[in-house]
């Protein structure tokens, strides 16, 4: 099975930078996705990772450490249109698996 | 644009009525499509794997007789819960692969159910 952990909130001002770590046990792995979730909405695509190291997209950046069953999230200059929820998730073959989300709320 | 839409957005219906959901690829076709349930501030619990020209592959503790999918097209996949209750009431989310290697995946706008 698989088994994710991921606080569950932070708050920040405009401006700031935010990280949000996820540990994660699985019984498989191929890779570790970040999706945004504004609320009543649908969640987005960030990022994914299949190797170890940082993929940087604009203000979000993303790593991972397969050794250590890591990864971080990173958000830069925040806004307040960044406020939503932060899942990540793990791809074991063709199934993605969810952490519980972390709430990310921005203040003026 | 959107990729992938879902119908009805919102639907409220009486204890024991049946309710169907459909999911539709805009962009391209999917051989595959994921279903999911999220409860209130929860995480997304993957509930099956729709397969065009094939059965679906619930996951463990899913009822397939509850909650029945039918992949009718490379476009369109439906979930019908059965004999609905209460306790089925929850946003219900499809998504489809974005290329092959499953690396993306496109949700829909999901489907808010109320069951009275």
């Amino acid at each position: 099975g698989q088994s994710l952990e991921q606080p569950s909130e932070v708050t920040a001002v405009e401006g700031a930078i935010v990280q949000i770590n996820c540990t994660y046990q699985t019984s498989g792995f191929y890779g570790l996705s970040w999706y945004q979730q504004h609320d009543g909405g649908a969640p987005t695509f960030l990022s994914y990772n299949a190797l170890d190291g940082l993929e940087e997209t604009g203000r979000f950046s993303s790593f991972l450490s397969r050794s250590d069953s890591y990864g971080y999230l990173l958000l830069q200059e925040l806004q307040m249109k960044d406020s939503a929820s932060y899942f990540c998730a793990v791809r074991d073959d063709y199934k993605l698996s969810f952490g519980a989300g972390t709430t990310v709320t921005v203040r003026a | 644009g959107a990729v992938v839409s879902q119908h009805p957005s919102r639907v409220i219906c009486k204890s024991g009525t049946s309710v169907k959901i459909e999911c539709r690829s805009l962009d391209f076709q999917a051989t595959t499509m994921f279903w999911y349930r999220q409860f209130p501030k929860k995480s997304l619990m993957l509930m099956a794997t729709s397969n065009e020209g094939s059965k679906a592959t619930y996951e463990q503790g899913v009822e397939k007789d509850k909650f029945l999918i039918n992949h009718a097209s490379l476009t369109l996949s439906t979930l019908t819960v059965t004999s609905a209750h209460p306790e089925d009431s929850s946003f219900y989310i499809c998504s489809v692969p974005a290329t092959a290697s499953y690396n993306e995946q496109f949700f829909g706008p999901g489907t808010r159910l109320t069951v009275l």
